[in-house]
């Protein structure tokens, strides 16, 4: 089985960098996830880890540690269109698209 | 390019009656998936259909049923209502050739069980 957490809710301010971090417990493992959900929108994909490293994509970055069992999502420069919910997933070898969602850590960005 | 389409956006339903829920594949997607998303939780895996056939599917009960047409679309069935299925039901289709194989996702189809 599957085990993701993630902190569920984090706040921050305007041009700041925020951390979102989640660790997961799987019985095997094929990349991890992470989308952002917008409230009453469909999530949207963010970023993919398969190897071990750093990822970066513009303001965004995520992090893996697959002996850790770690993730982190790393965000720069804050905007305010940034507080939604970002949700960590990990991939088992079972499914090309069965993901393992966590519950979602809720950012709100402040002025 | 038109993107991952679902319907109704919102409906409601009684205890013990039927439900289907009808959703759009990206073009050129030939593979979709299910999941169920409660209030607060993250979306939870129900099933997922590759060229017509189921090929994998979470822990939800057999009421839980679906079908993917030639042209990828698919729907989602949900027999005997449960106030528990009380949730936004999200489509997501991927293309078979992507490295990645990203989810794209659609708005979803809030369904409340009274």
């Amino acid at each position: 089985g599957q085990n993701i957490d993630q902190p569920t809710e984090m706040t921050a301010t305007e041009g700041a960098i925020v951390q979102i971090n989640c660790t997961y417990q799987t019985s095997g493992f094929n990349g991890l996830f992470w989308y952002q959900q917008h409230a009453g929108e469909a999530p949207t994909f963010l970023s993919y880890n398969v190897l071990d490293g750093l990822e970066e994509k513009g303001r965004f970055s995520s992090f893996l540690s697959r002996s850790k069992g770690y993730s982190y999502l790393l965000l720069k420069e804050l905007q305010m269109k940034d507080s939604a919910s970002y949700l960590c997933a990990v991939r088992d070898r079972t499914g090309y698209s069965t993901l393992t969602f966590g519950k979602g850590t809720m950012l709100l960005v402040s002025p | 390019e038109t993107g991952v389409t679902q319907s109704p956006t919102h409906l409601i339903k009684t205890r013990g009656q039927q439900v289907t829920l009808r959703c759009s594949s990206q073009s050129g997607h030939n593979t979709v998936s299910w999941y169920q998303q409660a209030l607060g939780q993250g979306p939870q895996f129900i099933f997922q259909y590759y060229r017509e056939e189921e090929n994998g599917r979470g822990n939800f009960p057999p009421r839980f049923s679906g079908l993917q047409f030639p042209n990828y679309s698919s729907e989602l069935n949900v027999n005997a209502l449960e106030l528990d299925d009380s949730a936004l039901y999200l489509c997501a289709s991927s293309p078979g050739t992507s490295k990645v194989g990203e989810l794209f996702f659609g708005e979803g189809s809030r369904l409340t069980v009274l």
